[in-house]
C-alpha cells in the first residue's frame, strides 16, 4: 500500500530534550516536506527536500533541522524543543513534475513540549 | 508578503451547492491546489489549477482567475461526509517547491 508513515504519532516531552520525528514514504517520491499546523495559522511549511542531500527552508524553519540521506526518509529534528513548538506536524511527499504534483500526507505527529 | 485568504467557516445543507472562495497574493504563481482535511486526519488532494478556468472532478469543481488572484472550490450535491476543512494552497515560484497554505475553511453540512 502506497503511504507516508510518521513516528511517533504522539509525543510529550520537556523543553530542551532533543527529539526526532521520522518520516518514511514507499512511493519513490523525489519531493518530501514537513509542515506544522496550528489553530488559526493553518499549515506552514518548515523544510522541504527535492532529492537526496537537497533540502531548503520553508516559511518557519527556525528551531528545526532536517536531513535527506535516503530517498525514502526525511526526519525532522528538534535539537532543543521549546513550548512554542507544540503543534501538529505533517510530513508529505510527491513526485516532482512541476505540474499536478499531489502531495501525500502522513497521519501527523502531535507534539507537546512542556 | 505572501498571503492566502479563505473564509473561516461555512454552513450548508445536505444536497445543496456550496462555493468556497480563496484569494491569494504571492510573489509568483505556479499552481493552486485544494485539499480536504477531516477533523483529526491528514489533508487529501482534491484539485489543481494552473491555467484560468474551471476544472471539474465529479461533484467537485475548482475555478481559477490568475489576473484576480482568485479561486473557488464548488461542491455539488453536498453529503454529510463533506463536512471537513478545505485548504487552499499556492505554489508561488517555478523551480522551487515552497507551498503557501491558507488557514482553511471549515464546512459544516447539516441534514
Amino acid at each position: 500500500e502506497a503511504q507516508v508513515t510518521q513516528n511517533p504519532r504522539y509525543l510529550i516531552t520537556v523543553t530542551g530534550k532533543k527529539l526526532t520525528v521520522t518520516c518514511s514514504q514507499n512511493m519513490n517520491h523525489e519531493y518530501m516536506s514537513w509542515y506544522r499546523q496550528d489553530p488559526g495559522l493553518g499549515l506552514r511549511q518548515i523544510y522541504y527536500s527535492m532529492n537526496v542531500e537537497v533540502t531548503d527552508k520553508g516559511d518557519v524553519p527556525e528551531g528545526y533541522k532536517v536531513s535527506r540521506k535516503e530517498k525514502r526518509n526525511f526526519p525532522l529534528i528538534l535539537e532543543s524543543p521549546s513550548p512554542n513548538q507544540t503543534s501538529l506536524y505533517f510530513c508529505a511527499s510527491s513526485i516532482l513534475a512541476g505540474g499536478e504534483d499531489t502531495q501525500y500526507f502522513g497521519p501527523g505527529t502531535r507534539l507537546t513540549v512542556l | 508578503g505572501q498571503n492566502i485568504d479563505q473564509p473561516t467557516e461555512m454552513t450548508a445543507t445536505e444536497g445543496a451547492i456550496v462555493q468556497i472562495n480563496c484569494t491569494y497574493q504571492t510573489s509568483g504563481f505556479n499552481g493552486l491546489f485544494w485539499y480536504q482535511q477531516h477533523a483529526g486526519e491528514a489533508p487529501t488532494f482534491l484539485s489543481y489549477n494552473v491555467l484560468d478556468g474551471l476544472e471539474e472532478k465529479g461533484r467537485f469543481s475548482s475555478f481559477l482567475s490568475r489576473s484576480k488572484g482568485y479561486s473557488y472550490l464548488l461542491l455539488k450535491e453536498l453529503q454529510m461526509k463533506d463536512s471537513a476543512s478545505y485548504l487552499c494552497a499556492v505554489r508561488p515560484t517555478s523551480g522551487t517547491y515552497k507551498y503557501i497554505f491558507g488557514t482553511g475553511t471549515r464546512l459544516k453540512v447539516l441534514a
